[in-house]
């Protein structure tokens, strides 16, 4: 069946560092692909997402890359504050014909004063 | 102000007492869909719906139910809830499928 795998599930930077997270995908048919932050005892909410016609997409400190060839795609923050600290879930929507949702199993990332 | 609501919040429960979590949402959105949020498992999907009377299962859709009889509302039903069904359940919708996802604040449930 369709899958989501997420890399590192925990990641500490020191503040001012980068921090990149990596999803890799199963099914090519796969065209949607949101990234959610959700705070401690809060509910997720979209960052940033990027398509299939897209190779990478960037809003201020916050990026996503896409390679449809190896069906992988990436967050990267950069100039890591403490309120990033937070955990960072991938998802891919399985599209057309369907509209499932499979996301990955998370990214607590902390950020180190 | 635009949202998406769920009740109750918390629930406890026993084993077999069925039970309903209601989740409305005022932007006319068309999909709406149920996850379930468990430690090391991230989201997972249960049930979600395209539109009025349109529902499909999710990855994890054993032993719940929905419908969607309104576009506002979309229902998650357990009928005979059982422990490994405690966990803490979102509702979401978006303006179509492929568009953001905005959620409600979650209800934790606790099937004893």
């Amino acid at each position: 069946g369709e899958n989501v795998e997420q890399h590192p599930s925990t990641l500490s930077v020191q503040e001012g560092d980068s921090a990149v997270i990596k999803c890799t995908y199963s099914d090519s048919a796969s065209n949607y692909f949101p990234w959610y932050k959700q705070e401690l005892g809060k509910r997720p909410q979209l960052i940033i997402d990027i398509r299939s016609n897209v190779g990478e997409k960037k809003d201020q400190r916050i990026a996503v890359t896409l390679n449809k060839t190896a069906k992988h795609f990436s967050l990267h923050i950069t100039e890591t504050q403490p309120e990033d600290s937070a955990v960072y879930f991938c998802a891919a929507s399985i599209n057309p014909g369907t509209y499932k949702y499979i996301f990955g199993t998370g990214t607590r990332l902390k950020v180190l004063a | 102000e635009a949202q998406v609501t769920q009740n109750p919040r918390y629930l406890i429960t026993v084993t077999g007492k069925k039970l309903t979590v209601t989740c409305s949402q005022n932007m006319n959105h068309e999909y709406m869909s149920w996850y379930r949020q468990d430690p090391g498992l991230g989201l997972r999907q249960i049930y979600y719906s395209m539109n009025v009377e349109v529902t499909d299962k999710g990855d994890v859709p054993e032993g719940y139910k929905v419908s969607r009889k309104e576009k506002r509302n979309f229902p998650l039903i357990l009928e005979s809830p059982s422990p490994n069904q405690t966990s803490l359940y979102f509702c979401a919708s978006s303006l179509d499928g492929v568009q953001e996802q905005f959620f409600g604040p979650g209800t934790r449930l606790t099937v004893l």
